[in-house]
């Protein structure tokens, strides 16, 4: 069964802050993902990795970075924060076998940024 | 890209009605289409698939289809029950693609 988890369920910064968040899958999967989720706009792209060290930008990359030092760790970063990202952020990973892989999510971190 | 547009954005239905949701794509080169169910509070997870040589798939009671000419694929859950309620996201992507490409979500609540 894979786990995937999150470093906080909750979290409040003030703007301009730095932010970390961590997230970890137990499956050896090669391809890791953040997304925002926020009302009326779905699941949108941050940043995937597809290895250790690599990284793509998604669909809406401004504002943030991330780092991938350990294929099952996979960190999102808001170099600072601003209360536009106050937002759900949901990471998921998946193995490299193709597009058809299923993805599978953490449980979230509601971040609100004042 | 690919852009996937999802409707309606939000649905409502009576207990043992049917619900059915529409998903359409831009890019003629996607061939892989997830479904996934993000429970009140939970993580989405998927629920179903279909791949572009196929154009229906079923799973006791949802099925999904697929309109490879009009770029369209569709949700459908027969016989609700209230733990159907859910946001259900649709999804597309294509060969030599990591990532998915999610629809904005449709909220669907059965009511009992």
């Amino acid at each position: 069964d894979v786990k995937v988890t999150q470093s906080s369920r909750y979290l409040v910064k003030r703007t301009g802050e730095k932010v970390f968040l961590e997230c970890v899958q137990d499956m050896d999967h090669e391809n890791m993902f953040w997304y925002r989720q926020d009302p009326g706009l779905g699941l949108r792209l941050i940043y995937f990795s597809y290895d250790v060290k690599m990284k793509e930008k998604g669909d809406i990359p401004e504002g943030y970075s991330v780092s991938r030092e350990k294929k099952e760790r996979f960190s999102l970063i808001l170099e600072s924060a601003s209360t536009n990202q106050t937002s759900m952020y949901l990471c998921a990973s998946a193995l490299a076998g193709g597009h058809t892989d299923t993805q599978y999510f953490g449980p979230g971190t509601r971040l609100t940024v004042l | 890209g690919e852009n996937v547009e999802q409707h309606p954005s939000t649905l409502s239905v009576q207990e043992g009605d049917s619900a059915v949701i529409k998903c359409t794509y831009s890019d003629s080169a996607s061939n892989y289409f997830p479904w996934y169910k993000q429970e009140l509070g939970k993580r989405p997870q998927l629920i179903i698939d279909i791949r572009s040589n196929v154009g229906e798939k079923k799973d006791q009671r949802i099925a999904v289809t697929l309109n490879k000419t009009a770029k369209h694929f569709s949700l459908h859950i027969t016989e609700t029950q209230p733990e159907d309620s859910a946001v259900y996201f649709c999804a597309a992507s294509m060969t030599g693609a990591n990532n998915l490409f999610f629809g904005t979500g449709t909220r669907l609540t059965v009511i009992p």
